[in-house]
């Protein structure tokens, strides 16, 4: 099984709101990844736990705040986003961040900041 | 620093015919991984295959195939038999020790596949 889930799939929220995002594995994977990605690019990272400690942090801006509660779960919590911020995050786990350790990515959230 | 040539914007081809994705990538380090990645119009990213630097075959995967030149520093995709579902945009992705082992990714082809 190398199912990663994530909710919500889809997130509509002001600029004032907070919201968080979350992502779950169930298989025993260690390194867990926040990304994001606009139309019709790659996705970009944004964050990286390993063994539940936040080991990158791509200079992301402090409105997007990451938690890793448990080895199995990881949240990004959100909080006066601007409207640039609207894209497709992903959420993706991998055994370790090892070079030949594949990443499992989840369905995503589209988040629309209006 | 590494990077991932994807030089196919837009690829169309008959179903049923074979495809090759086409991948280059630059790296000094000696030891690395290449992916590639499906992500359909619903947006999730799925893993295909992957190929280590060091493998002496080329991996494969059901209608899969990479095709590895070491020399060349290319890792192209060849979907055999292609079906309508392969309509997606593809990425090909590399991690080494440079970069903190980071997934680099390319620009990606977005592949179309006529009835």
């Amino acid at each position: 099984d190398t199912e990663v889930t994530q909710t919500p799939k889809h997130l509509v929220m002001g600029m004032t709101n907070k919201k968080s995002l979350k992502c779950e594995q169930h298989m025993g994977h260690r390194a867990m990844y926040w990304y994001k990605q606009k139309a019709k690019k790659p996705p970009e990272l944004m964050f990286v736990y390993s063994y539940e400690k936040l080991s990158i942090n791509e200079s992301v801006p402090s409105r997007f705040s990451p938690e890793c509660p448990n080895s199995s779960l990881l949240n990004l919590h959100l909080h006066a986003l601007q409207p640039e911020d609207s894209a497709l995050y992903l959420c993706a786990s991998s055994q370790d961040r090892g070079r030949q350790e594949t990443q499992y990515f989840g369905p995503g959230t589209r988040l629309l900041v209006l | 620093a590494q990077k991932i040539t994807q030089t196919q914007p837009g690829m169309f081809v008959q179903e049923k015919e074979a495809v090759t994705l086409d991948c280059t990538y630059d790296t000094s380090d000696p030891s690395y991984g290449l992916f590639w990645y499906k992500q359909p119009s619903s947006g999730e990213m799925i893993f295909l295959i992957y190929q280590g630097s060091y493998d002496q075959q080329n991996a494969t995967e059901g209608r899969y195939s990479l095709n590895f030149q070491k020399a060349r520093k290319s890792a192209n995709l060849v979907i055999s038999a292609s079906q309508l579902g392969d309509s997606a945009m593809y990425f090909c992705a590399m991690k080494g020790i440079q970069g903190a082992q980071k997934l680099v990714f390319g620009q990606g082809t977005r592949l179309t596949i006529n009835p």
